[in-house]
């Protein structure tokens, strides 16, 4: 129940395209979902996050979709640049601030 | 400091012996997580820390991990007889109260030789 699964492992996009990584929770407990964005050798780094009180939300290139009855929510990132080419983790927390992460989707970006 | 930072960086030590992971978080940031990160398990919690104490320890994985937090700032990771599966990525993140969100540091690569 507090596993978060994420899809899919790995992702090839090229540039100017969509990139759309999806994750699934199990525990309704969760009301904190955020998205980390993670290049070699780094920490994670926020991207973007969402409470399902919202269905998206939007920052830049970057939006969350959230779909709480289905307990889905994904990752869009519009205009794919190689930049962005690093690993993306969903992640979700309840009252305790505790992440649950999933296991994470490798995004190449071909120029 | 800007944002949250560990030390060392990288840490290469012998089976059997202790290591000590250091965290300093970002300043004014009472919550404070260890998280470890390896190939085969992905991102796992530790432990949390609100202030100096620690209300969830239910991610260390036997009684050789252990961990402290001083003064509401610096924590200390302990990894007594270290064995091979201790091999990993150790992040620590801090956020504001307890709050999101949840910022990283760079992590200390611990490698068991």
């Amino acid at each position: 129940q507090q596993q978060v699964k994420q899809s899919p492992q790995s992702l090839i996009v090229q540039k100017g395209g969509i990139s759309i990584i999806n994750c699934a929770y199990e525990n309704t407990a969760f009301d904190y979902f955020p998205w980390y964005q993670q290049f070699p050798g780094k920490g994670p780094a926020l991207l973007i996050a969402i409470r399902p009180d919202v269905s998206e939300k939007k920052e830049g290139r970057f939006t969350i979709s959230f779909n709480k009855s289905a307990k889905q929510f994904s990752l869009h990132i519009m205009d794919s640049q190689p930049g962005d080419s690093a690993t993306y983790f969903c992640a979700a927390a309840g009252n305790t601030g505790k992440l649950i992460f999933g296991q994470g989707t490798t995004l190449q970006v071909k120029p | 400091g800007a944002g949250v930072s560990q030390s060392p960086s990288n840490k290469v030590t012998e089976k059997g012996k202790d290591v000590e992971l250091r965290c300093d978080p970002i300043s004014g940031h009472t919550a404070l997580y260890w998280y470890r990160q390896s190939l085969g398990q992905g991102l796992e919690f530790l432990i949390y820390f609100q202030g100096n104490s620690a209300p969830d320890k239910s991610g260390l994985p036997s009684d050789r991990f252990s961990a402290e937090r001083t003064g509401g700032s610096v924590s200390t990771l302990t990894i007594q007889r270290t064995q091979q599966e201790d091999s990993a990525v150790y992040l620590c993140a801090s956020s504001f109260s307890g709050v999101q969100p949840q910022h990283f540091g760079d992590g200390t690569r611990l490698s068991i030789l």
